[in-house]
């Protein structure tokens, strides 16, 4: 498609279990972040990616998370041992890194992650 | 590190009243962004500032880059139905911390009961 691409759109699983979300970016995109969006709340940054370079962590919250990118296309969030708390929308953006418009990111529609 | 204050953070609107919004930071940015997300969609991209002083329009929305490079408004006119979500406005310094891009916490426009 066009656009970004996450899933699973929802995700309900139970406490203690570990989850992976995919993210496919904008073919050509070398830029991708993730953020998580709790419930009425504002976008937390979490990890940026940008082509070879070491990823930016600083968002991550704890050492369960963690999130890789293969090939400088598909990223994987990865929470191990979910926690009640984790439960949030996981938005997935990219941008095509340019000077003129590296802040124009396109967010893909969330996953929806629910732990019991 | 960097942050970005704005307000307000709700309001209610009422169709064909305008709308004002801003954010402001004690650090300098060289962009301004706004974005609008919808109910259970990602954030869209309305307007990008690219130089201080900056004022542009799309539409029914007008949004500037203030002059001291710490501030920015976006403001609606004429508010429809479709304008309620959550606006969010976003900085960007290059070389900066979290992928170079800084988000304020957002305002929610509802619609008046």
């Amino acid at each position: 498609g066009a656009g970004v691409s996450q899933s699973p759109s929802n995700k309900v699983t139970e406490k203690g279990k570990d989850v992976e979300l995919r993210c496919d970016p904008i073919s050509g995109h070398t830029a991708l972040y993730w953020y998580r969006q709790s419930l009425g709340q504002g976008l937390e940054f979490l990890i940026y990616f940008q082509g070879n370079s070491a990823p930016d962590k600083s968002g991550l919250p704890s050492d369960r998370f963690s999130a890789e990118r293969t090939g400088g296309s598909v990223s994987t969030l990865t929470i191990q041992r979910t926690q009640q708390e984790d439960s949030a929308v996981y938005l997935c953006a990219s941008s095509l890194r340019a000077r003129s418009n590296t802040g124009e990111l396109f967010f893909g529609e969330g996953s929806r992650l629910t732990v019991l | 590190g960097q942050q970005l204050n704005q307000s307000p953070q709700s309001m209610f609107i009422q169709e064909g009243e305008d709308v004002s919004m801003n954010c402001t930071s004690s650090s300098i940015f060289n962009t301004w962004l706004w974005y609008k997300q919808d109910p259970g969609e990602g954030p869209v991209l309305l307007i990008a500032l690219y130089k201080a002083g900056e004022l542009t329009s799309n539409g029914r929305l007008t949004a500037q880059f203030g002059i001291t490079r710490k501030d920015s408004f976006l403001n609606i006119s004429a508010s429809i139905p479709s304008d309620v979500g959550i606006y969010f406005c976003a900085g960007q310094n290059y070389g900066g911390s979290q992928g170079n891009l800084i988000f304020g916490k957002g305002t929610k426009l509802s619609v008046k009961p």
